[in-house]
C-alpha cells in the first residue's frame, strides 16, 4: 500500500489565496519530499525535507514536517493561476530504499 | 544534458502482445525506477534499481520485466500486456535513492 495519503484530494481557492496540502505517513523516513505534476506531464520536484528538520522554505514554499504525527504540509502562498496542478508527497526509508508517492493533492486556482 | 528520456510517447497493443518501454538519463545516476499512474491511484511503484546489475520489486511487479545491465538505461517489459496495464507509465532517476528525483515525460499506453 502507498506510503503517503494526501489531504484534501482537491483543493479550489481564488489567486492570491494560500493553499495548504497535507501528507500523511505510515512509517518511519529518511526523508519526505513533494512534487507537482502539471497535467499529462512528468513529475518536477519542489522541495526535500529532511526527517531531523521541522520547517524549510523555498519561495513561496513552507514545508512542515512532524515526525511524532507522521506528517507534513506543503503551503503555497499567494497562488498564481500557474499553481493549478496536482501535488504529490513522497517519502523514503533511507539509502537503498525505494521511494514511494502518496495518491495526490489536486489544486486549482482560479483568477 | 538531455535528462530523462523516455520511448515511445504513445502506444497502443493488443491483449497478449509484449513490448519494451525505453528509459534512458545522461545524468550518471545510480537510482532509477519505473511508476504506472492511473487516475485517483497517484504513483506507484513497479520496480526500481539502485545501481547496474541490481533491481527489486515495487508496489506492482507482476506482469512486468525489468533489467539495469547500463547505469544509463533501464527499460520495463510488459510480457504479456493486458488491459489492466493501459496507464501512463514513468521512469525517474537521482542520484541516489532518497535525493531529488528527475522524472521524464511519460508513455501512455492502451492495450485493447
Amino acid at each position: 500500500s502507498q506510503q503517503g495519503e494526501e489531504d484534501p484530494q482537491a483543493l479550489s481557492i481564488q489567486e492570491g489565496e494560500n493553499a495548504t496540502m497535507n501528507c500523511s505517513y505510515k512509517t518511519s523516513i529518511n526523508n519526505l519530499q513533494w512534487y507537482r505534476q502539471n497535467s499529462g506531464r512528468g513529475l518536477v520536484h519542489l522541495i526535500l525535507i529532511r526527517s531531523n528538520e521541522r520547517e524549510k522554505h523555498s519561495g513561496r514554499l513552507r514545508v512542515t514536517l512532524d515526525t511524532s504525527k507522521k506528517s507534513s504540509s506543503l503551503l503555497i502562498t499567494a497562488s498564481r493561476a500557474a499553481d493549478t496542478a496536482s501535488y504529490f508527497c513522497a517519502t523514503d526509508a533511507g539509502a537503498g530504499t525505494a521511494l514511494i508517492f502518496g495518491k495526490g493533492t489536486t489544486l486549482s486556482v482560479s483568477s | 544534458n538531455a535528462g530523462v528520456t523516455q520511448t515511445p510517447k504513445f502506444q497502443v497493443l493488443k491483449t497478449g502482445q509484449s513490448m519494451t518501454l525505453q528509459c534512458a538519463q545522461d545524468m550518471n545516476h545510480e537510482y532509477m525506477s519505473w511508476y504506472r499512474q492511473d487516475p485517483g491511484m497517484g504513483l506507484r511503484l513497479i520496480h526500481y534499481s539502485v545501481g547496474a546489475g541490481i533491481t527489486d520489486q515495487g508496489e506492482v511487479p507482476n506482469g512486468y520485466n525489468v533489467s539495469r545491465s547500463t547505469t544509463e538505461d533501464f527499460p520495463l517489459r510488459l510480457l504479456s500486456a493486458a488491459p489492466s496495464q493501459t496507464s501512463v507509465y514513468f521512469c525517474a532517476s537521482s542520484l541516489r535513492t532518497y535525493s531529488q528525483q528527475y522524472f521524464g515525460p511519460g508513455t501512455r499506453l492502451t492495450v485493447t
